[in-house]
C-alpha cells in the first residue's frame, strides 16, 4: 500500500522567510514518482513538480527547491524568501502503480501555508 | 495551453438525486481520473479509466458511482441517488501517456453541495 504524510497540517510564516514542508511517503514499488501540487484559496490544483525515483538530484525552481531522500523516504519542499501569494495548501502526492498502469496518485493530507506580510 | 474543463462549476442537488459531474480531458490524453476533496480534506482518489474501461477504484467509488466516456471527448461522474456525505470538490485528471512520468493536468473542480 502506499501512503503519504504530510505531518504538519497548519505553518504560519512571516513574510520573507523560508519554510520547509515536510511529506514522507511509504511505498513497496521500486518505480515511483512523488509530485507537489498547490492548492490556492480559487481551489484549482497546481503542479508544481514530479521527481522519479531514480533521481534524487534536488531542484531549484526560483524560490522553490525540493529534497528528496529516499534513504529517509522523504520529498520536502522548501520555499526561500516566502511571499504573501504563496499562501495555499500544499499537496504531496505518490504514484506507484508501475505494475499497473494506473497512474493515479494517493495525496498527502496536505500542508496549509499562511505567510503574513 | 490545452486544459482540462469540469462543468457545472457548482451544482447543488437535493439529497437522493442524481447528478452529473463533467469533464473534458484534454485531447490526446489517454488515462482519466476522478478524486474528491471533501471540504479542508485531503484530495482523495476515486477512479481511473483507460481504454474505456475503469482500471482501478478506491473504497469510495461505491455501486452509487459509475463513469463513463460517451462520445470520446466527454467523461462523466454520476451519483446515483445523493448524500449528504458527497458534497464535496470533484476533480477530474487526464494524463497522456502510460507512464507515470507525466503530469496529470486537473480541471478546475465542480463544488457538489448536497442538501
Amino acid at each position: 500500500a502506499q501512503k503519504v504524510t504530510q505531518a504538519q497540517t497548519e505553518i504560519s510564516v512571516v513574510e520573507k522567510e523560508d519554510v520547509t514542508l515536510d511529506c514522507v511517503y511509504e511505498t513497496r514499488d521500486t518505480t515511483y514518482y512523488l509530485f507537489w501540487y498547490k492548492q490556492p484559496p480559487s481551489g484549482e490544483l497546481v503542479f508544481l513538480i514530479r521527481r522519479n525515483s531514480f533521481d534524487e538530484q534536488n531542484e531549484i525552481s526560483g524560490r522553490y527547491s525540493w529534497n528528496f531522500q529516499k534513504s529517509t523516504s522523504s520529498f520536502n519542499f522548501t520555499i526561500t524568501a516566502s511571499q504573501v501569494v504563496d499562501s495555499a495548501v500544499y499537496f504531496c502526492a505518490l504514484s506507484d502503480s508501475f505494475q499497473h498502469n494506473n497512474n493515479d496518485m494517493r495525496f498527502g493530507a496536505g500542508t496549509r501555508l499562511t505567510v503574513k506580510p | 495551453e490545452p486544459e482540462v474543463t469540469q462543468t457545472p462549476s457548482h451544482q447543488v442537488t437535493q439529497m437522493g438525486q442524481e447528478v452529473i459531474l463533467r469533464c473534458v480531458p484534454i485531447s490526446n490524453h489517454l488515462y482519466f481520473y476522478w478524486y474528491r476533496q471533501i471540504l479542508g480534506q485531503k484530495v482523495e482518489f476515486l477512479v481511473s479509466f483507460y481504454n474505456n474501461e475503469i482500471s482501478e477504484k478506491s473504497e469510495i467509488f461505491d455501486d452509487q458511482f459509475s463513469v463513463e466516456r460517451p462520445d470520446g471527448s466527454n467523461f462523466t461522474l454520476k451519483i446515483r441517488s445523493t448524500k449528504l456525505e458527497d458534497s464535496a470538490m470533484y476533480f477530474c485528471a487526464s494524463i497522456q501517456g502510460q507512464a507515470m512520468n507525466t503530469e496529470a493536468f486537473f480541471g478546475q473542480g465542480t463544488r457538489l453541495t448536497v442538501v
